[in-house]
């Protein structure tokens, strides 16, 4: 059975400050997404990663796969309130086209 | 083009009632999943549909079923309701499965089972 794991379930921040969300996943996988949600909302795509080393970046994320280690990193930079949300990745159960696994999530507060 | 949409946005129900929840897909889209994401908790995978036929279920009893139409919309099922099942249900669509290809999903049905 595939697990996703997330660390740290939660991170309070000051603004500006750079932090690292992290997703281990017990099973081989080259497909990962990072998705967004806010409180009562739906999901919003974020990051698809899909093969070893790839690395994609989008104002102050980045998120990074290393498939060999099955894990993935968000990297948030220079944080600022508007971030504030919380963050799921997501694993492709045996590349089967969109069977997604979450992880648990992190809720990422920024503080002003 | 138009993104997912889901109806009702809320819903309460009783206990051993059951309940249908409607999506329709992403203008293009052929395949359907569907989520379930209790309160503070990360979406658990239901099932999926392409083409109008089930392609993948993940660990949900029989209660849950679904259906999918030619213009690709969707419906989930659920009988005899339970307490636990009181949760967001998310659909997503995309191209198709095999992938991959981005999901897209749509704003929920947030239901509550008393």
């Amino acid at each position: 059975e595939l697990k996703v794991e997330q660390n740290p379930l939660f991170l309070s921040m000051q603004e500006g400050k750079n932090y690292t969300i992290y997703c281990n996943y017990s099973t081989t996988s080259d497909r990962l997404y990072w998705y967004r949600q806010d409180p009562g909302k739906s999901l919003e795509s974020l990051f698809v990663l899909l093969s070893n080393g790839a690395v994609k970046q989008e104002g102050r994320l980045m998120a990074s796969l290393d498939t060999k280690a099955r894990l993935s990193t968000l990297h948030i930079t220079a944080a600022v309130h508007d971030l504030s949300a919380t963050y799921f990745c997501a694993v492709d159960m045996d590349n089967a086209g969109n069977m997604l696994t979450f992880g648990g999530g992190t809720r990422l507060m920024v503080k002003p | 083009e138009t993104g997912v949409t889901q109806s009702p946005t809320h819903l309460i129900k009783t206990r051993g009632q059951q309940v249908t929840l409607r999506c329709s897909s992403q203008s293009g889209h052929n395949t359907v999943s569907w989520y379930q994401q209790a309160l503070g908790q990360g979406p658990q995978f239901i099932f999926q549909y392409y083409r109008e036929e089930e392609n993948g279920r993940g660990n949900f009893p029989p209660r849950f079923s679904g259906l999918q139409f030619p213009n690709y919309s969707s419906e989930l099922n659920v009988n005899a309701l339970e307490l636990d099942d009181s949760a967001l249900y998310l659909c997503a669509s995309s191209f198709q499965p095999g992938g991959p290809y981005e999901q897209y999903f749509g704003p929920g049905t947030r239901l509550t089972v008393t």
